[in-house]
């Protein structure tokens, strides 16, 4: 099973959108609804911030959001603040109960 | 708030094995499946494998087949990790993440448990 690819690096300035992609194939990310977001803070354990492709749990802003055409999953970060800035990683369900995570990708607030 | 509180760090020789566990407590442990997932230093997260705490029925990454065991002990709450044969690359920080039985994402997580195998 192959990891996701993600771009490893994004920015942007504060209050502006950035959008993180994930690409994998039609055995993961384009065969189920199942795509998850996770942030992570240095020396932190990561935090789910999305869920099957577009859910948020309780307590995560709703700036930020998800979506999913075809093979590719985003994560979009609108109204970009400070302590956004950290470690996204997606993963998703890849079938025959196996989960496969995406390499990262560094979010910069400049 | 569910909680989930893992052993501490381990240091280990090429070839030894290392067993991780993770403690849940604020929840019905069997309601739960327990991921493990590692990641190497400066390194993303990779997905070792899960274990229904209510049947023991595990599912391990082809990576890891034959040199992991993920087993639990439902009278104290626990899910343990075992890695054999390991080798420098181990060398990584454990997570374990829980997912509500039926959901397909990790809703928490354990701390983190850093092995470090060094000659």
């Amino acid at each position: 099973q192959s990891a996701l690819t993600q771009p490893p690096s994004a920015s942007g300035s504060p209050g502006q959108s950035v959008t993180i992609s994930c690409t994998g194939t039609s055995s993961d990310v384009g065969g189920y609804n199942y795509v998850s977001w996770y942030q992570q803070h240095p020396g932190k354990a990561p935090k789910l911030m999305i869920y099957d492709v577009s859910k948020r749990p309780s307590g995560v802003p709703d700036r930020f959001s998800g979506s999913k055409s075809g093979n590719t999953a985003s994560l979009t970060v609108s109204g970009l603040q400070a302590e956004d800035e950290a470690d996204y990683y997606c993963n998703s369900y890849a079938g025959n109960n196996n989960w496969v995570f995406g390499g990262g990708t560094r979010l910069t607030v400049l | 708030q569910v909680q989930l509180v893992q052993s501490g760090a381990e240091v280990k020789k090429p070839g030894a094995s290392v067993k991780v566990s993770c403690k849940a407590s604020r929840y019905t442990f069997t309601g739960y499946y327990m991921h493990w997932v590692r990641q190497a230093p400066g390194q993303g997260l990779e997905w070792m494998g899960w274990i229904n705490p209510n049947s023991g029925g595990t599912n391990y990454a082809q990576k890891f087949q034959g040199r992991v065991t993920m087993t639990r002990d439902t009278s104290i709450s626990t899910a343990y990790m075992e890695l054999s044969r390991l080798r420098s690359d181990d060398t990584s920080i454990y997570y374990c993440g829980a997912s509500v039985v039926g959901d397909f994402h990790f809703d928490y997580w354990g701390q983190g448990t850093l092995v470090t195998v060094s000659s």
